[in-house]
């Protein structure tokens, strides 16, 4: 089964808009997760992760994610997207050592 | 440019062909990994070495086979494959196995079977 899920597959907004993309993990024990990138045409990239500890998170490029236990949920966040936003992003579970990773958001911004 | 590199980009191969993807990870980490991505589903992790030793293989049919000579190199070798297996071949490096530090990922194969 599935342990990380992404709720929205392709989101299209307009510069200066907020953005917020889901992420659900089912699993229990130690949780640790991730938000990757994936700009066009270049190679997987770490924005953010959670370990332990303040529960939201600051990554890189003004991306946030805030880990909500009850809700067993990691919801990225961006309070204005720029046209370079434009990328896949993808949530990541870490379980028995390994990454399990959603099937990934698709972000298209409009100029 | 992460410090991973992998060769081919693009390859284009028969179901009888042999063909294999190199990576090669210039960041001093120990792990490495093999992973598959398929159109609209997940990041599939496929092989994991640490230290050149095979850690995990996630239920990966034969006809693939990892090859892991040190800790910088790792390959990837194909033999009568499937259509199915057309994707991007990504391949990742890490400080170390148990996936607490960040995975640093090359810019992929895209794998085409005919």
């Amino acid at each position: 089964a599935q342990s990380v899920s992404q709720h929205n597959h392709h989101v299209i907004l307009s510069e200066a808009a907020s953005l917020e993309l889901g992420c659900n993990y089912s699993y229990g024990g130690t949780v640790n997760l991730f938000w990757y990138v994936q700009y066009p045409g270049q190679h997987l990239q770490l924005l953010l992760k959670y370990f332990s500890g303040d529960p939201l998170v600051k990554g890189i490029k003004g991306f946030e994610a805030e880990f909500i236990k009850s809700k067993f949920s990691f919801n990225l966040r961006k309070p204005s997207v720029q046209w370079s936003d434009t990328a896949e992003y993808f949530c990541a579970g870490l379980r028995d050592y390994k990454l399990s990773f959603g099937a990934g958001t698709t972000v298209t911004v409009r100029a | 440019e992460t410090g991973v590199t992998q060769t081919p980009r693009h390859l284009v191969m028969g179901m009888t062909n042999k063909k294999s993807l190199k990576c090669e990870q210039h960041l001093g980490h120990n792990a490495m990994y093999w992973y598959k991505q398929s159109a609209k589903k997940p990041l599939e992790l496929m092989f994991v070495y640490n230290f050149k030793e095979q850690t995990e293989n996630n239920s990966v049919p034969s006809r693939f086979s990892p090859e892991c000579p040190n800790s910088s190199h790792l390959f990837l070798h194909l033999h009568t494959l499937q259509p199915e297996d057309s994707a991007l071949y990504l391949c990742a490096s890490s400080q170390e196995h148990r996936g607490m530090d960040e995975q640093f990922f090359g810019p992929g194969t895209r794998l085409t079977v005919l």
